[in-house]
């Protein structure tokens, strides 16, 4: 099983600034990694897949990179609204996992 | 655009059966591999099993031995059972839809909390 380790797990930001999020696989796994953002009561929501491609209706502050073991997901300028917890996953193995999430909280 | 929905009981007892159904609506059933994903309180996701149209599977191992997942393609819905419960598998399900191309799961359900317990 592939291990998706993310970092930091809690993550304080001013609205307006930059956050950067990371995600580790304990092996690689290409570029076959998705990003979701999970707010309270809420089901995840895909942002990003393979590594740094935009699902329908993503604002482009939100941006994806890495490939292999290493990845990043990058909010430009964070708004209200992206205070919320993110979760990475691959799917270039089975089973299909998923990381610890990294909470954006507010400053 | 496709829409899922669970439904099923919201306790279980210990040692009995979870039994959970995802409707689908505003697309094909055969258009995705259908999901089961699970989240106990406050905690991360853990991806169950996934069923295509076909009727090709794949589970979990860590829950391999107490899970089935089936499909009705003339209902356009697909269902969970897990067995043999414990307070462990207390959680939210949500049934999502995964493809490889363009990858991830996309939709999802709104999720249904399944507490266990006597």
């Amino acid at each position: 099983e592939i291990v998706m380790t993310q970092s930091p797990a809690t993550l304080s930001v001013s609205p307006g600034e930059r956050a950067t999020l990371s995600c580790r696989a304990s092996q690689s796994v290409t570029s076959n990694l998705a990003w979701y953002q999970q707010k309270p009561g809420q089901a995840p929501r895909l942002l990003i897949y393979g590594a740094s491609t935009r699902a329908t209706g993503i604002p482009a502050r939100f941006s994806g990179s890495g490939s292999g073991t290493e990845f990043t997901l990058t909010i430009s300028s964070l708004q209200s609204e992206d205070f919320a917890v993110y979760y990475c996953q691959q799917y270039n193995n089975w089973p299909l996992t998923f990381g610890g999430g990294t909470k954006v909280e507010i400053k | 655009q496709v829409q899922l929905q669970e439904s099923g009981p919201g306790l279980v007892k210990p040692s009995e059966t979870l039994s959970l159904t995802c409707s689908v609506s505003g697309g094909s059933i055969r258009s995705y591999y259908w999901s089961w994903i699970r989240q106990p309180p406050g905690r991360g996701l853990e991806w169950i099993a996934y069923i295509h149209y076909t009727g090709s599977t794949n589970y979990n191992p860590s829950l391999k031995s107490r899970v089935t997942i089936s499909v009705d393609t003339s209902k356009t819905q697909f269902s969970l059972k897990l067995n043999s419960v414990t307070s462990a598998d207390t959680a939210v399900y949500y049934c999502a839809a995964f493809n490889w191309k363009p990858g991830g799961f996309d939709p999802w359900g709104q999720g249904t909390l399944v507490t266990v317990s006597s």
